[in-house]
């Protein structure tokens, strides 16, 4: 059984500062790792993958990936009073054949002004 | 908006009737998956789609019937619903059915189940 942890929060930041958003997952053949935010009531919306060990970076967005740890991360600089959603972490298997992804709980954030 | 178009928005049904759910991505991806979500949970797979075939069936009940007609539609009959089906019903593509591909999600449907 594939497991995907992660804090379901809330987690609270002041506006501007670092939020740091955590994941950890069981399955060592795991290759694929990816953050959903879901504002409450919508749909998940795809922010980052990442495959490769180290940093990822997309504007405001970082992804860390540290495969020897299984442990995978999200930080958001300068937070928002919009980045206030809920984090889902979802990991897939191997490259090749048609394996699920699997998703954690998801953290809360939450960004006070 | 999302370029994975999901109707209705919001569906009511009672536990008799029969509806069906309805998808449709221009993006030429070639695999596309239906979730259920509850309230504070994370998306829960039930059925993928990879090049029209039916690949993963994750035990779903078949009061829940998929159907793939072409690579840019997928529907979900639904039929004798119970009130424990009430959730939000999301559709995703990816440009394959192979894991390490994104998955892009449409809006949903809401289901509600008197």
């Amino acid at each position: 059984q594939k497991e995907v942890e992660q804090n379901s929060g809330p987690l609270s930041v002041p506006e501007g500062a670092i939020a740091s958003l955590n994941c950890t997952y069981s399955d060592r053949g795991s290759q694929s790792f990816f953050w959903y935010r879901q504002y409450s009531g919508k749909s998940p919306e795809l922010i980052m993958f990442i495959y490769s060990n180290g940093d990822k970076e997309d504007g405001r967005f970082t992804a860390q990936l540290n495969k020897a740890s299984q442990y995978v991360s999200l930080l958001i600089r300068d937070s928002q009073p919009s980045d206030s959603a809920t984090y889902l972490c979802a990991v897939s298997g191997p490259p090749g054949g048609y394996q699920k992804v699997t998703f954690g709980i998801g953290t809360k954030l939450q960004v006070i002004p | 908006d999302t370029e994975v178009t999901q109707t209705p928005k919001h569906l009511v049904m009672g536990m008799t009737n029969k509806k069906s759910l309805k998808c449709e991505q221009h993006m030429g991806h070639r695999a596309m998956y239906w979730y259920k979500q509850k309230a504070k949970k994370p998306p829960e797979l039930m059925f993928v789609y990879s090049y029209e075939k039916l690949s993963i069936n994750e035990s779903v009940p078949s009061r829940f019937s998929p159907e793939c007609p072409n690579s840019s539609l997928l529907n979900l009959h639904l039929h004798a619903l119970q009130p424990e089906d009430s959730a939000l019903y999301l559709c995703a593509s990816s440009p394959g059915g192979f894991s390490n591909q994104p998955q892009h999600f449409g809006d949903g449907t809401r289901l509600s189940i008197l």
